[in-house]
């Protein structure tokens, strides 16, 4: 079973940050926190992961907490595009990936 | 190719019969995933193979499927004995293999039992 808790739905507007959490309390410390999204009709696509600091990449940034029970997926103008779902996913060595039901992102124009 | 490749994308089966699934992955990645999706629901893991071998199978719901990498790149989903609630997208993806690297996924098969 997936060990992460998510929201099941957000909204957000168009060219609005959106602020995704994301709960972990029993993450182990060696295990990276993964987040993918899912398009519809697509299969999962990677958005960003990190262990212990904040990650910043050119879709996203992460923001972890500093007791690592937390993180939040920042997009910092959401877009139509960005309507998808939200996976946040504890990983480890294997990259095996423990998927949840996510959260769906909805965009308003 | 660019991406990781599964065909068909479409496959519809009879009740009992046997299918097989094919995932061509990103050239050189030694890391291969099935997984399996139901409507509604995040993609449920199956089998991860490191190279030629089956690292971890604890996924594969029962002795029906079985799934092949035989020369450490092509893999196949195989299906045996097909049920209605085998209707599902089967996800493959694909990565370096190194620890908490990305991995790629492909776009899936869309397998229907009728």
């Amino acid at each position: 079973d997936a060990k992460t808790t998510q929201p099941n739905s957000m909204e957000s507007n168009e060219e609005e940050p959106v602020h995704l959490p994301c709960n972990h309390s029993t993450i182990s410390g060696t295990d990276y926190i993964h987040w993918y999204r899912q398009l519809p009709s697509q299969g999962p696509e990677y958005v960003i992961h990190g262990l212990t600091s904040n990650v910043n990449n050119r879709m996203a940034s992460l923001a972890i907490a500093e007791d690592r029970k937390s993180s939040t997926l920042i997009l910092h103008r959401a877009t139509l595009r960005d309507a998808a779902v939200y996976y946040c996913i504890e990983g480890g060595a294997t990259n095996k990936l423990i998927f949840g039901t996510g959260t769906l992102l909805a965009v308003q124009p | 190719g660019a991406g990781v490749s599964q065909t068909p994308s479409n496959k519809v089966t009879e009740k009992g019969k046997y299918v097989e699934l094919r995932c061509d992955p990103i050239s050189g990645h030694t890391a291969l995933y099935w997984y399996r999706q139901s409507l509604g629901q995040g993609p449920e893991f199956l089998i991860y193979f490191q190279g030629t071998g089956a690292a971890d199978d604890s996924g594969l719901p029962n002795d029906r499927f079985f799934a092949v990498r035989p020369e450490g790149s092509v893999s196949t989903l195989k299906i045996q004995r097909t049920e209605r609630g085998d209707s599902a997208v089967y996800l493959c993806a694909s990565s370096s293999g190194t620890s908490n690297t990305e991995a790629f996924f492909g776009q899936g098969t869309r397998l229907t039992v009728v």
